[in-house]
Parts: structure tokens; sequence; C-alpha cells
């Protein structure tokens, strides 16, 4: 699978939208983009995944550029429950093959 | 629906010791994966079952790591003879899969929080 970058941390403030970017200079035309969330103590949970379009359902948008080089993961109207590391990982669809997962990025709600 | 579960949900054991962790996953998902996060270190993968086959087992760390599937349902990850740097949260994930159906979205379990002293 091809290897994302993310910041490691950041902040939003409770009620605004929060913007987390994923690079993944490196993908392939059959791969497509996941983001995952991990909730302290909890199991990861699925968000929403894309291929080249952008994509929206009841927790997010993911926004995928052109060139598929980056994506955004837009969590719109963020709450204090949205603190958690969200993951971006690149893998191709339809397969039953292991995640992989980087070191995310800690996004941090404030009041 | 019931999602994945996993128990115990805590085991302290001594060095030496054998464990096991069990899986219960979601009904009807025929795929089944196990992995683990060591503190301060980010999730890897393990073992992968489709069915009571296990087509990928190269994330296990060392031959003292063996798990078992059976009945295309619960699964145990047997750790033997634990060391210190096995104690980690334990993971299980469940996918649907079915010939021709797209099913790769993976739910996972809340973990087993195991520390060996």
């Amino acid at each position: 699978d091809a290897k994302t970058t993310q910041p490691p941390s950041m902040d939003c403030a409770e009620g605004r939208a929060a913007n987390l970017p994923c690079n993944h200079s490196t993908i392939s035309g059959n791969e497509y983009v996941y983001w995952y969330r991990q909730i302290h103590s909890q199991g990861p949970q699925y968000i929403i995944h894309g291929l080249k379009n952008n994509e929206t359902n009841e927790m997010a948008s993911l926004i995928i550029t052109e060139d598929r080089k980056s994506s955004t993961l837009i969590l719109p109207h963020a709450t204090l429950r949205d603190t958690a590391v969200y993951y971006c990982i690149v893998r191709v669809a339809k397969n039953t093959d292991k995640l992989i997962f980087g070191t995310g990025t800690r996004l941090q709600v404030f009041p | 629906g019931a999602g994945v579960s996993q128990s115990p949900s805590n085991k302290v054991t001594e060095k030496g010791k054998d464990v096991e962790l069990r899986c219960d996953p979601i009904s009807g998902h025929t795929a089944l994966y196990w992995y683990r996060q060591s503190l301060g270190q980010g999730l890897e993968f393990l073992i992968y079952f489709q069915g009571n086959s296990a087509p990928d087992k190269s994330g296990l760390p060392s031959d003292r790591f063996s798990a078992e599937r059976t009945g295309g349902s619960v699964s145990t990850l047997t750790i033997q003879r634990t060391q210190q740097e096995d104690s980690a949260v334990y993971l299980c994930a469940s996918s649907p899969w079915a010939a021709g159906v797209v099913g790769d979205t993976q739910y996972f379990g809340p973990g087993t929080r195991l520390t060996v002293l």
C-alpha cells in the first residue's frame, strides 16, 4: 500500500469545521483513500473512503484532489466527542487485505 | 446489531504464563483480523482469517503467537510464555465478504489490554 503523510496533531474549536489533510503522492490508480479514527481507549472506527470523487456521509466529507496525491477529511461541525486520532490509509478496495496504519493526526477539539 | 466483542477486556499475567484472547466477530462476517497496539505505538497487523483458514500470518511476531478460528466465527489468539514486550492492546476486527460482493470495511472490537508483569 502507498504511504501516507499526516500532521501529527491539530486543534479545532468546537462547532467549527475540522479539516484534516493527508498526502499520498505515490497512490496507484486502483487504490482508494480510507479514513478511520480511534477515540481514546476504543477500537478504530471507519469514517469514509473514496477513489477520486468527493464523498460525503453522515460523519464527514472527503475531498480528493484531481491528481489524487492528497486529500482532506472534513468534519463540518466538530464536537468534543470528535477528539481522536485520525488515520488516513491508502489501499485497494474490494480487498480483504490488512489495514496498514500510520501514526495519524491527533485532533483535539476544544470548547 | 451487536458489534465485535472481545474478552477479557483486561488481562494481567506473569511473565512466562500463557494467555488466550477471544474475539467474537459480527455475525455473518467471514473475514477476521487481529491487530495489536503497544503503548505509544501504532496499530500493527498480526493475522487475517478468511473463514477458518489464515491466508496471511505475516504479522505474528514470533512462534509464541498463534491463532485459530473455528466454525467461521469465534477466534482465539494465544500467546505462549508471555514476555513483557507482549504488553499491548490486542484488537480484533471483522469484515463481511462473499464472492462478488464488496465487503472491505473493517469493524473493530474494543480490544483486550494485556499487561505482562
